[in-house]
């Protein structure tokens, strides 16, 4: 069955350093993979798509990957803040029915 | 900047009565979907309405939810009679998909989510 997997611990990082989160699936053959930022009790937010055929996407401080070969999408936050402290979900998409991972928290220490 | 609209912000109702959640989409989209969030757990699809008609469901969509897109700007999902399980965040969402952003395999549109209703049955 269909299954995505994201750190399901949360992620502690020093303000300044670069937060890497992981999205890998599992019996998926996306054409995009979408990722999403999630504050408490708050509705996601989009941040990222990329598609199959592009390895790398960027956007100001945020960055990610997609290797359709390992099935993984990584997502990189450089230079970050206590503000981009949030659950960050990951979305690949093979049909119209759009399916998320559990999300990573990530906290930003200052 | 247009933002997709719900109300009530919290709902609470006894087991077996039915409930409404109504969504305001942002004006110009075509899309229209639902999602719910048990507390703790990952955000789950339920439909997608396009078109005045259910495009999507999942397995979790079953006879017991509606949806309806009463007049041009409201979006709603009716619970029939309402279960403990069905204690969550429900989250409205809408896009606007450009003619390149659909293809067979999937979506790239952009979903602009609501802050999401509340539901908790007793």
């Amino acid at each position: 069955s269909q299954k995505i997997e994201q750190n399901s611990e949360a992620l502690n990082i020093q303000e300044g350093k670069t937060a890497t989160l992981t999205c890998n699936y599992t019996n998926y053959s996306p054409a995009y993979l979408q990722w999403y930022r999630q504050d408490p009790g708050r509705g996601p937010v989009f941040l990222l798509l990329i598609r199959e055929n592009e390895k790398e996407k960027r956007k100001e401080r945020l960055k990610v990957t997609f290797d359709t070969t390992l099935k993984q999408s990584l997502f990189h936050i450089t230079a970050s803040q206590p503000a981009d402290s949030a659950t960050y979900l990951c979305a690949p998409q093979e049909t119209y029915k759009y399916i998320f991972g559990t999300g990573t928290r990530l906290k930003v220490l200052a | 900047e247009p933002e997709v609209t719900q109300t009530p912000s919290h709902q609470v109702t006894q087991m077996g009565q039915e409930v409404i959640l109504r969504c305001v989409p942002i004006s110009n989209h075509l899309y229209f979907y639902w999602y719910r969030q048990i507390l703790g757990q990952k955000v789950e699809f339920l439909v997608s309405f396009y078109n005045n008609e259910i495009s999507e469901k999942s397995e979790i969509f079953d006879d017991q939810f509606s949806v309806e897109r009463p007049d041009g700007s409201n979006f709603t999902l009716k619970i029939r009679s309402t279960k403990l399980e069905d204690s969550a965040m429900y989250f409205c969402a809408s896009s606007d998909p450009s003619p390149s952003s659909r293809s067979k395999r999937g979506a790239s549109d952009t979903q602009y989510f609501g802050p999401g209703t509340r539901l908790t049955v007793l």
